[in-house]
């Protein structure tokens, strides 16, 4: 069974800090996209990676894949208080008749 | 505007009952699916259909049932088997179910079970 873990779990950060939120699963699979979602919102894309050594970047945020690793990596360069949401790593199993598996998120709140 | 609705917005049931839950996209996408997300936790998958009358069962399926009678609707069902239903659902839709990117969801709808 496909495991995706997300950590931390929950994240408290000041303004003006940086940090990073590790998105790890358990087999192979070079597509993985990253989601925000507002309390009782729905969720937004963020970012997709296709292929092994992705990164993109949006503003505070950039978002980068290793498939060698199993692992992508969310970076918050100097937090601002609009990017406290959770953020939701899913992995794409499509490829093999499987569908998509999310990660259980991470809960950020930026602390001005 | 196009986009993913869901209706209704917050629906009550009461023990025993069947609800069902409205999904239309206007994207012209081929492929749409249901999740289910319990407070603190991840998306779980319930139903897919990557094609117009033709879907499968996610990890969760006892106690849904679906149907996919034309492109742009995927309604479920959440019968009176399902024994915790209360939570937030959420229905997506992708252009494809194999090789497009992303998925794109639409605004929820919270069911709670009186």
């Amino acid at each position: 069974e496909l495991k995706v873990e997300q950590n931390p779990l929950f994240l408290s950060m000041q303004e003006g800090k940086n940090y990073t939120i590790y998105c790890n699963y358990s087999t192979t699979s070079d597509r993985l996209y990253w989601y925000r979602q507002d309390p009782g919102k729905s969720l937004e894309s963020l970012f997709v990676l296709l292929s092994n050594g992705a990164v993109k970047q949006e503003g505070r945020l950039m978002a980068s894949l290793d498939t060698k690793a199993r692992l992508s990596t969310l970076h918050i360069t100097a937090a601002v208080h609009d990017l406290s949401a959770t953020y939701f790593c899913a992995v794409d199993m499509r490829n093999t008749g499987n569908q998509f598996y999310f990660g259980t998120g991470t809960s950020l709140t930026v602390i001005p | 505007d196009g986009g993913i609705t869901q209706s209704p917005k917050y629906l009550f049931r009461k023990e025993g009952q069947n609800v069902t839950l409205s999904c239309e996209q206007n994207l012209n996408h081929d492929a749409m699916y249901w999740y289910r997300q319990d407070p603190g936790q991840g998306l779980r998958l319930i139903y897919y259909s990557q094609i117009v009358n033709d879907f499968q069962k996610g990890d969760i399926a006892e106690g849904y049932s679906v149907s996919r009678e034309k492109k742009e609707s995927f309604p479920l069902t959440v019968t009176s088997a399902q024994k915790n239903p209360t939570a937030f659902y959420l229905c997506a839709s992708s252009i494809d179910g194999v090789w497009s990117d992303t998925q794109y969801f639409g605004p929820g709808t919270r069911l709670t079970v009186l």
